[in-house]
C-alpha cells in the first residue's frame, strides 16, 4: 500500500527562521512530488512540484529531494505568520493519483 | 488557473439519504477527480471523472456508493449515496492543468 508520512506537528518557528517540513515516502515508483498548503477551513493550494533528486527554488519555499532515501522536505526561509498552516506533501506516478499524508501543522510565532 | 466552484459549500443529512455535489470548472479541462478528507485524515483520491465514460474508481470506493458523471469537459457530479455517519467528511473536486492539480473549495458533509 502506498503511504506517504509526515510528523503532525504542530511545528512551532519564530517569525524570520528557516520551517523545515519532512516527508517519507513508500512507493519506489512515484516521480513526482508535491507540496500543498492548506489553510483551516480552505481547500489545498498547491505551493510547487519537485520530479528530480536536488533541490528546487522559489521564491522562499525550496524543496528537496532524495529518492534513494525516498525523503522530500520543503524549506521556508524567512517565516511569516501568514505562513501558519497545515503543509501536505503528496506523491504520485505522475501528475494525478496522488497519495497525501496527513500534513504538518507549522504555527509561526510572531 | 481556472476558477473551480463546488455546491454546496456545506450540509447537513440524514442517514441513509443521498446528496450530489456538484463541481464547476470555469474553462474546460481534461481531468477531473473526486477527493475525500475525513477529519484528521489525509486527503484520498475517490475516483477519476471522464468525460463521456464511467469513472474510474480506487481502491475501497465502488460506483453505487459514489456515482459520479462527467457530462462535459467544464462540470461533474459525485453522489454520496445512502449515507451513514462514517460518510461525514469533506469532499473537494480538482482538476489537472498542466502538471498541477488545483482544488475547489470542497464541500462539508454532516451525516447525522
Amino acid at each position: 500500500q502506498k503511504e506517504v508520512e509526515q510528523n503532525s506537528g504542530p511545528l512551532s518557528v519564530p517569525e524570520g527562521a528557516i520551517a523545515s517540513l519532512n516527508c517519507t515516502y513508500s512507493d519506489r515508483g512515484s516521480q513526482s512530488f508535491f507540496w500543498y498548503r492548506q489553510y483551516s477551513g480552505k481547500s489545498p493550494e498547491l505551493i510547487m512540484f519537485i520530479y528530480s533528486n536536488g533541490d528546487k527554488e522559489d521564491g522562499r519555499f525550496t524543496a528537496q529531494l532524495n529518492k534513494a532515501s525516498q525523503y522530500v522536505s520543503l524549506l521556508i526561509r524567512d517565516s511569516q505568520p501568514s505562513d501558519s498552516a497545515t503543509y501536505l506533501c503528496a506523491s504520485g506516478a505522475g501528475s494525478y493519483q496522488l497519495t497525501f499524508g496527513k500534513g504538518t501543522k507549522l504555527s509561526v510565532i510572531p | 488557473s481556472a476558477v473551480i466552484s463546488q455546491k454546496p459549500s456545506r450540509d447537513i443529512c440524514q442517514r441513509g439519504t443521498s446528496l450530489t455535489i456538484q463541481c464547476q470548472v470555469d474553462s474546460q479541462v481534461t481531468m477531473m477527480f473526486w477527493y475525500r478528507q475525513q477529519p484528521g485524515q489525509s486527503l484520498t483520491l475517490i475516483a477519476t471523472a471522464n468525460q463521456g465514460s464511467e469513472a474510474t474508481y480506487e481502491s475501497g470506493f465502488v460506483i453505487d456508493k459514489f456515482p459520479i458523471s462527467r457530462p462535459n469537459l467544464t462540470f461533474s457530479t459525485l453522489t454520496v449515496s445512502n449515507m451513514s455517519p462514517e460518510d461525514s467528511s469533506i469532499y473537494l473536486c480538482s482538476d489537472l492543468q498542466g502538471d498541477e492539480q488545483f482544488f475547489g473549495p470542497g464541500t462539508r458533509l454532516t451525516v447525522l
